[in-house]
């Protein structure tokens, strides 16, 4: 069965550095997204991406976060400057036309 | 938009005993709802999804969900449960249709003890 894939599985991160988190999507899915859980907490959607662009963002999603497709395969998050309160599992998600959500493993990510 | 309420943040309940996680939701729109299933340190598990037809929906692992448009609920069920359904379950709601969000409730810790 398909899957998406997310790298890494965990990554710790100094306060103040940016880092990138990696998911290759199903192939034929059109679109792309990113979710956040705090421990403990629900998970939360932060953005959704279609035909290489912005289709919704949450009010999370602000100035520090950013989303790219830089090639055919690839959708990555970008946060810039990490704060002690992105520390989080990150989910990407996949889906199809009409649907087809598919949820990767997530990556955790620890900021000290 | 939608939201998604989950009243019971703990359900303890003995094994093979029944189980039933209430879910309610809240949409101008049409919906579609699921059930995810989340074990400690682990990703997101689809249990079940409703999209249209009948209310009755079958997942995995012996769950099911009834879709009752009028109360606005989507409970899940369970005539028997064992000790490896302990987990959290997530009610999610997303407006029909290809490419809408997912809107998680808070979850249900489901401890099933001997």
């Amino acid at each position: 069965e398909p899957e998406v894939t997310q790298t890494p599985s965990h990554q710790v991160t100094q306060m103040g550095q940016e880092v990138i988190l990696r998911c290759v999507p199903i192939s034929n899915h059109l679109y792309f997204y990113w979710y956040r859980q705090i421990l403990g907490q629900k998970v939360e959607f932060l953005v959704s991406f279609y035909n290489n662009e912005i289709s919704e963002k949450s009010e999370i999603f602000d100035d520090q976060f950013s989303v790219e497709r830089p090639d055919g395969s690839n959708f990555t998050l970008k946060i810039r400057s990490t704060k002690l309160e992105d520390s989080a599992m990150y989910f990407c998600a996949s889906s199809e036309l009409n649907y087809g959500y598919t949820f990767g493993s997530g990556t955790r990510l620890t900021v000290v | 938009a939608q939201s998604v309420t989950q009243l019971d943040s703990q359900v303890p309940v003995f094994e093979e005993a029944p189980v039933e996680l209430r879910c309610n939701y809240s949409s101008s729109v049409s919906v579609y709802l699921f059930w995810y299933v989340q074990y400690p340190n682990q990703g997101l598990q689809l249990l079940l999804k409703y999209l249209s037809g009948s209310t009755l929906v079958k997942g995995i692992n012996g769950f099911e969900a009834e879709f009752n448009k009028s109360q606005t609920s989507f409970h899940l069920r369970k005539p028997s449960v064992h000790i490896s359904d302990t987990a959290e379950y997530f009610c999610a709601v997303s407006g029909a249709g290809g490419g809408n969000k997912l809107t998680f409730g808070t979850g249900t810790q489901l401890k099933v003890e001997l």
